[in-house]
């Protein structure tokens, strides 16, 4: 059983910056991965942030971004604001199925 | 704009079939992949399968194979989610969502199955 895991939970301030990551328990997250990040806010449907990585819909806010590092694929929030507020959530690419991480509730003071 | 509308909440009893419904608008429904997301209540999101009208091609998550079923009907771009007996478990928002080239971009706004006896 393929299990991807994330931060339950992370706090930031408003206006500050926070790295929420995202991993495999198969070994490195890779670029065939296809990492995939959502936002989901209470009582709405998820919403498409980055795909393959690294790249943005047209609606993505600049303040968001999506890179690999250290074998993990990571979402970057900068000057983060109170809509920010949300849960989070990657999906990852296992050659024919996809699987969710467990998501991470961003919390903004 | 590239809609996905969702069939209404139902309302079931254990043991009872449904299946809900998720069509597609303003892009080409059989040159995209659309999947099916459940999220059971205060849970997370769970990928469950997905389906390329085009073909009929359809994979399924091992959690989710033999579950459910997934089918599309390309005449009327509407893809489907439908369960032959339903269990107090299957309670949950299921949510269609478009895919293509490694990418899911578009979801429905989720149809509520609450399954009680």
């Amino acid at each position: 059983q393929t299990v991807v895991t994330q931060e339950p939970s992370l706090t930031v301030s408003s206006g500050g910056t926070v790295t929420l990551t995202c991993a495999s328990s198969t070994g490195a997250v890779t670029s065939g991965y296809y990492p995939n990040w959502f936002q989901q806010k209470p009582g709405q449907a998820p919403r498409a942030l980055i795909y393959s990585s690294t790249n943005k819909h047209s609606w993505t806010p600049a303040r968001f971004s999506g890179s690999l590092l250290g074998g993990k694929a990571v979402l970057t929030l900068s000057d983060v604001q109170p809509e920010d507020e949300a849960e989070y959530y990657c999906l990852l690419y296992y050659g024919g199925a996809w699987v969710f991480g467990g998501g991470t509730k961003l919390i903004v003071l | 704009e590239v809609q996905l509308v969702q069939s209404g909440a139902e309302v079931k009893k254990p043991g009872e079939s449904l299946k809900i419904s998720c069509k597609g608008s303003e892009f080409s429904f059989t040159t995209y992949w659309i999947g099916w997301v459940r999220q059971m209540p205060g849970k997370g999101l769970e990928w469950m399968g997905i389906i390329y009208p085009g073909d009929s091609d359809t994979r399924y998550s091992p959690s989710f194979q033999g579950q459910v079923t997934i089918s599309a009907d390309t005449s009327i771009n509407t893809a489907y989610l439908q369960w032959s007996t339903l269990k107090a478990s299957d309670t949950a928002v299921y949510y269609c969502v478009r895919h293509h080239s490694g990418t899911y971009d578009y979801w429905g706004q989720g149809t509520l199955i609450t399954v009680s006896s």
